[in-house]
């Protein structure tokens, strides 16, 4: 199984800053990992797919990048509806994994 | 719009079994891969199984492996899961959704339900 470890599990920050989260595969995965948002209570929503591509609708200060192993999403100016759950996740092979999440909390 | 709604939860004994259901909408359906994604209470996410768009190829997490059997129909634009010999483990949100893809590969979960809440307890 491959395992995706997200890192950090939790930050503190404020608004305006220029936050990253980085993924780590278990083996090479190419570019197929994706990025999800989570707020409390609600369904997690796509961000970024295939490490870079941002989905219709996403704000521009989200960005992705990476392939291989290492992946990371960077919010270049943290706003106030982006404290939440970020997640990982590799589609390169089954089973489907998810990192273990990044909780984004204000400062 | 895409709209994907989950029905089906419930309170259910260990050992016991449930069906979820997603009625999707707003797209082709049968032109799209679907999976069933978990969250345990106040945990992360985890892959429970998915099915290709002819619901003729099926896969799963080992941990439903032999209990659950994800299946859908496409003339009905609905996805199932049959959830068998449930274990408290087995208690979590359970997400119905979409991945983006028209061909074979996963591209990403674009769509997903409001979940279905599984108890399973005593």
């Amino acid at each position: 199984d491959i395992q995706m470890t997200q890192s950090p599990s939790s930050l503190s920050a404020s608004v305006g800053d220029r936050v990253t989260i980085t993924c780590r595969a278990s083996q090479s995965i190419s570019r197929l990992s994706h990025w999800y948002q989570q707020k409390p209570g609600e369904a997690p929503k796509l961000l970024i797919s295939s490490a870079s591509i941002l989905q219709s609708g996403v704000p521009s200060r989200f960005s992705g990048s990476g392939s291989g192993t290492d992946f990371t999403l960077t919010i270049s100016s943290l706003q106030p509806e982006d404290f939440a759950t970020y997640y990982c996740q590799q589609s390169y092979n089954t089973p489907l994994t998810f990192g273990g999440g990044t909780k984004v909390e204000i400062k | 719009q895409v709209q994907l709604v989950e029905s089906g939860g419930g309170l259910v004994k260990p050992g016991g079994s449930l069906r979820l259901s997603c009625e999707a909408s707003g797209f082709i359906f049968r032109d799209y891969q679907m999976a069933w994604i978990r969250q345990a209470p106040g945990k992360g996410l985890e892959w429970v199984s998915y099915v290709d768009s002819s619901g003729s190829d099926m896969f799963y997490a080992d941990s439903v492996k032999g209990r659950f059997t994800i299946s859908r129909d496409n003339a009905k634009n609905s996805l199932y899961l049959h959830m068998s010999s449930l274990r408290a483990e087995d208690s979590a949100v359970y997400f119905c959704a979409r991945d983006q893809a028209f061909g074979p590969r996963l591209l990403g979960f674009d769509s997903w339900g409001q979940g279905a809440l599984v108890t399973v307890a005593s």
